[in-house]
This record gives structure tokens, C-alpha cells and sequence, in this order.
């Protein structure tokens, strides 16, 4: 199994310029999510998916879109990127029990 | 609200010293409580976790008591080594339909050697 895998691993955009950031998982997790890291704020869910076809926004969703059509992929999409969007951002996957969650390498994104 | 309160750091320790990293939450219900940990340009691994309270985790040397008295689960370990060098993560998962996880700040160890 390749586990969660995110791509790319950087990025540098201008403001105002669109992007997806993609995440897929091999481990048939119903349950998805994405986060943002930030410097001594830990790391802060922006949204999630409890399965096919149904999302939810998380603690700081402003700015960004998700859909969930298959099991396996979770895309994040910056709509009009802002500097404030600067971080590093984190896929996450977990199985039906939800006492785990497995985190892909990351995407380091800089909008400049 | 919901939240993981964490010492802040740096820690920076000696090489076979004894490292204690604080941990303390609020939550409604019964969370399960877990350790992640962060080394350098890497994404997070699950360290150690305790679904229940007096559950202990332990994993790599480390150790965590789920306290539901004092709302705790300080990260322990006996002899630390360089390689522990890292950040780690303290945070708790809602067993509501969210099952969302929420993070403490995270606190970094430096260990020399």
C-alpha cells in the first residue's frame, strides 16, 4: 500500500491564481480530511469527508473547495489564492474505527 | 469548547535525559487521546494513543496516561536519544459524527548529544 499520498509537494503561486491539491489513499478509508499548518498553531482542519459524496467545512474552511467523488480521492481547490493561504498542508485518511488517522508527506504552498 | 493545551517549546535536553511534554485538554464526552510526532520535513506519525481513561500508551520508549481526573496525558520517556529530535503533537478525536482531531500547538524537542 502506498498509504496517502499528496501531490505536489511544493507550490508557488501568484496571488489571485487557482489550484487543486491533490490527495489519494490505496487503504479504502471512508473518512478524509484536510489541514493547514501553520507556526505554533498546530495543525488546523480545514475540511472533511465522511465518505462518498458528502463533505463538511472544518475550523477554517474560508478560501478553499473540497469534493469527494471517490473513495480514494479528497482534492483540495484554492479558488483565488491569497498570501494569507501561505502553509503547509496536510491529507489525512482514517478507518471506520476513527482511532487513527494516517497523514500523507505534505504540500508546502507559498503564494507570493 | 473543545480544545488540546500543550507546553510550549523548545524543549532542549541532554542526550539519557528524562523528558516529560505537557499535555492537557477540555472535551465534551470521552475523547481518545493521542501523540503524534513530526520530524524535520516529514508529514505526522501516530506516536502513541489511549482510548479510555487510566489507559496508558506506550511506543519507541514512550509513554502517555490517559488522566480523566486532571484532564491530562503528559508525554513521558526515560532516556531520550538525538533521533528524538522533533515535534510532537499532542490531540484529541470528537467520537461525534465529525470524528474531527484537534491538536495542541505542538511543542519541539531538541535533543543534543
Amino acid at each position: 500500500n502506498a498509504g496517502v499520498t499528496q501531490t505536489p509537494k511544493f507550490q508557488v503561486l501568484k496571488t489571485g491564481q487557482s489550484m487543486t491539491l491533490q490527495c489519494a489513499q490505496d487503504m479504502n478509508h471512508e473518512y478524509m480530511s484536510w489541514y493547514r499548518q501553520d507556526p505554533g498553531m498546530g495543525l488546523r482542519l480545514i475540511h472533511y469527508s465522511v465518505g462518498a459524496g458528502i463533505t463538511d467545512q472544518g475550523e477554517v474552511p474560508n478560501g478553499y473547495n473540497v469534493s469527494r467523488s471517490t473513495t480514494e480521492d479528497f482534492p483540495l481547490r484554492l479558488l483565488s489564492a491569497a498570501p494569507s493561504q501561505t502553509s503547509v498542508y496536510f491529507c489525512a485518511s482514517s478507518p471506520p474505527s476513527y482511532n487513527e488517522q494516517f497523514f500523507g508527506p505534505g504540500t508546502r504552498l507559498t503564494v507570493l | 469548547g473543545n480544545s488540546v493545551t500543550q507546553m510550549e517549546g523548545p524543549v532542549t535536553l541532554s542526550e539519557e535525559a528524562f523528558l516529560t511534554i505537557n499535555c492537557t485538554y477540555t472535551a465534551t464526552g470521552y475523547p481518545s487521546l493521542f501523540w503524534y510526532v513530526q520530524y524535520p520535513g516529514e508529514g505526522l506519525q501516530l506516536l502513541l494513543k489511549a482510548t479510555k481513561a487510566d489507559d496508558k500508551g506506550s511506543n519507541k520508549g514512550f509513554e502517555a496516561t490517559y488522566r480523566k481526573e486532571t484532564t491530562s496525558f503528559h508525554l513521558e520517556k526515560g532516556s531520550v536519544q538525538v533521533s528524538d529530535s522533533a515535534v510532537y503533537f499532542c490531540a484529541l478525536i470528537l467520537m461525534d459524527s465529525s470524528y474531527k482531531l484537534i491538536f495542541g500547538s505542538g511543542t519541539r524537542l531538541l535533543v543534543r548529544p
